[in-house]
């Protein structure tokens, strides 16, 4: 079965700290990963995908496909980080997305 | 800011009551999501449209139903069926009906009265 595991819900870190929110995945095939944020009063929005390899606000994330994972760090954590991380996967002909259940992350000052 | 419009932006549903969901898209995308989002669950999928005319369930159909009559428009109704409708309801478009990034709305929170 395709399933996407966030084992935490909240990850609370100090400012300048480094950041490792985790992602496991189960899939059959080649899945397209993904992680989605959502800061407060804000829409959910895309942070990164796998096949882009970019870092998007010094946010990177590797795909380990023998472990199935695909955690997502940061090197040294800002407050205006602190948001709700969702890890999602993708496969098959159609876009349908199944996420994780999500990750609070805080960043305390 | 455009793209992606929900309405309303709250909702009260009564006992036995049907509502309907409104979403709007001006990015000329084809393909539009259901997503329901419930505390401590994550988003799980109600239904989806890759095409006008076309759309199919997703892993929590059961009292929900769906049309695409327009390519902009992906109304969600909330039928009487749903005995659990109290959520933040997410909708959200991709260019096309592949992998791609999904764009997402506001959301309505519907709440039972």
């Amino acid at each position: 079965a395709q399933r996407v595991t966030q084992p935490e819900k909240l990850l609370s870190v100090f400012k300048g700290a480094p950041v490792e929110l985790k992602c496991n995945y189960s899939y059959s095939g080649s899945p397209e990963l993904f992680w989605y944020v959502q800061y407060s009063r804000q829409r959910l929005q895309l942070l990164l995908r796998h096949i882009s390899r970019e870092s998007i606000k010094g946010f990177t994330a590797d795909l380990n496909k023998g472990e199935t994972s695909f955690h997502l760090k940061k090197p040294f954590a800002q407050e205006e980080d602190s948001a709700m991380y969702y890890c999602a996967l993708s496969g098959g002909a159609t876009n349908k997305l199944i996420f994780g259940t999500g990750t609070l992350l805080a960043v305390q000052p | 800011d455009g793209g992606i419009t929900q309405s309303p932006k709250y909702l009260f549903r009564k006992e036995g009551q049907n509502v309907t969901l409104s979403c709007e898209q001006n990015l000329n995308h084809d393909a539009m999501y259901w997503y329901r989002q419930d505390p401590g669950q994550g988003l799980r999928l109600i239904y989806y449209s890759q095409i006008v005319n076309d759309f199919q369930k997703g892993d929590i159909a059961e009292g929900y139903s769906v049309s695409r009559e327009k390519k902009e428009s992906f109304p969600l109704t909330v039928t009487s069926a749903q005995k659990n409708p109290t959520a933040f309801y997410l909708c959200a478009s991709t260019p096309g009906a592949g992998v791609e990034t999904q764009y997402f709305g506001p959301g309505t929170r519907l709440l039972v009265l």
